[in-house]
């Protein structure tokens, strides 16, 4: 089973609606993230989480909210998606006390699409 | 701000080498190195801490020089497999990373 993943994998809305994306770890890991992905803008951080009660804003995270029910889950919403929120969204979790310090672990991606 | 990676593409003949280069505008602790391949997750290659130390994964190496604030990424004897795209992110000590916009790698037979 995979370590991170994310719910829907796919998802087409339309103007106004509200959407959540859901992430879930097995890895145990404290950190985890959400990022944006848009063709040659790479990866932009949208919200992250050092711990359950630690949120902090990231680059872009004007029109989306976020909630960390547990250790082992993270969700993005979308209050009222727009078009140009069209893009693949990736969590990532990390630990930072890992030999590798703080290496991120990707889950697949959901690929949203606004209409 | 984000780091800007050059070059944006590169073609290459397999067995032939590489480098691709991440700089930033801004003090830098770590550069971390990913790779992604179409349609999949971005994978950790290797991290960078201050302190210059190259280090290597397999044919796949990296330096970083924390005072011109840049790390490169070299790759030796390209595989196939080496095909991706490839992105750098920086952590200036919040414990968080910026990405770059990444460096396209394509290795023909």
């Amino acid at each position: 089973d995979a370590d991170v993943t994310q719910t829907p994998r796919n998802r087409i809305t339309k103007t106004g609606k509200r959407i959540m994306l859901e992430c879930s770890q097995t890895k145990g890991h404290d950190r985890m993230y959400w990022y944006r992905q848009d063709p040659g803008l790479g990866l932009q951080l949208i919200y992250y989480s050092f711990d359950v009660k630690d949120i902090n804003k990231g680059e872009i995270s004007d029109g989306y909210s976020v909630s960390r029910q547990a250790q082992a889950k993270f969700s993005l919403s979308l209050e009222s998606a727009i078009p140009n929120q069209t893009a693949l969204y990736f969590c990532a979790t990390s630990d930072p006390d890992s030999a590798e310090l703080n290496e991120q672990f990707f889950g697949p991606g959901t690929r949203l699409t606004v209409l | 701000q984000q780091p800007v990676q050059s070059p944006q593409a590169v073609i290459l003949r397999e067995g032939e080498d590489a480098v691709i280069n991440c700089s930033s505008s801004k003090a830098l602790y770590s550069v971390h190195w990913y790779r992604q391949k179409h349609g999949e997750a971005p994978v950790f290659l290797m991290i960078l801490l201050k302190g210059g130390e190259q280090k290597g994964h397999e044919k796949i190496s990296a330096s970083f020089n924390e005072k011109k604030q840049q790390s490169s990424l070299y790759l030796t004897a390209s595989q196939l497999s080496y095909s991706g795209t490839y992105f750098c992110g920086t952590d200036g000590g919040a414990q968080k990373l910026v990405f770059g916009q990444g460096t396209r790698l394509t290795i023909n037979p």
